[in-house]
């Protein structure tokens, strides 16, 4: 089955810099990597996601690359702020597939400090 | 308001007593899943559902059970909960096909003892 690895597991920023965060998956028939943002107590919220049939898909700050050969996506997210800080998870699955399995990385918990 | 909710939002319980979370979303989604999250461990999907009567094992399906008798409805059982089945569960709904966002709950924590 599909098996998800992110890193790094935590990652401290300046504010403004940028942050990266890398994801690597298994299963090549995967075709859909969602990233989702979890806040301190709250529920995680998908922030954006990326298909296979895309390389790359940027929403104002933030963007996600894929690379299908190497399997392997990244969340880049630019002019960071301090609101950015967060848990972070990158996930895969199929699309059309058994209605939504998703599988998680371990997540990314992101700080920026002011 | 489109919204996923659950009950209770926390629990403790002892080792054997049976327990059951309740989810419900009003979204009309076709899909439903059960997470649960641990440090270190990120989310880790216990079951999903595709429509009504239809479910199926995630990663960590030991212990758990599932029905899904309404199609709003998907509720979490734990016949003989466990210390180690202490963490914070996750519902979510997601309208599948194309739509593949997962909806999430607000999360229930539940403690073992």
């Amino acid at each position: 089955g599909e098996n998800v690895e992110q890193h790094p597991s935590t990652l401290s920023v300046q504010e403004g810099d940028s942050a990266v965060i890398k994801c690597t998956y298994s299963d090549s028939a995967s075709n859909y990597f969602p990233w989702y943002k979890q806040e301190l107590g709250k529920r995680p919220q998908l922030i954006i996601d990326i298909r296979s049939n895309v390389g790359e898909k940027k929403d104002q700050r933030i963007a996600v690359t894929l690379n299908k050969t190497a399997k392997h996506f990244s969340l880049h997210i630019t002019e960071t702020q301090p609101e950015d800080s967060a848990v972070y998870f990158c996930a895969a699955s199929l699309i059309y597939n058994q209605g939504g399995k998703l599988i998680f990385g371990q997540g990314t918990e992101l700080s920026v400090k002011p | 308001e489109a919204q996923v909710t659950q009950n209770p939002r926390y629990l403790i319980t002892v080792t054997g007593k049976k327990l059951t979370v309740t989810c419900s979303q009003n979204m009309n989604h076709e899909y439903m899943s059960w997470y649960r999250q641990d440090p270190g461990l990120g989310l880790r999907q216990i079951y999903y559902s595709m429509n009504v009567e239809v479910t199926d094992k995630g990663d960590v399906p030991e212990g758990y059970k599932v029905s899904r008798k309404e199609k709003r409805n998907f509720p979490l059982i734990l016949e003989s909960p466990s210390p180690n089945q202490t963490s914070l569960y996750f519902c979510a709904s997601s309208g599948g096909g194309s739509y593949n966002e997962q909806f999430f709950g607000p999360g229930t924590r539940l403690t073992v003892l």
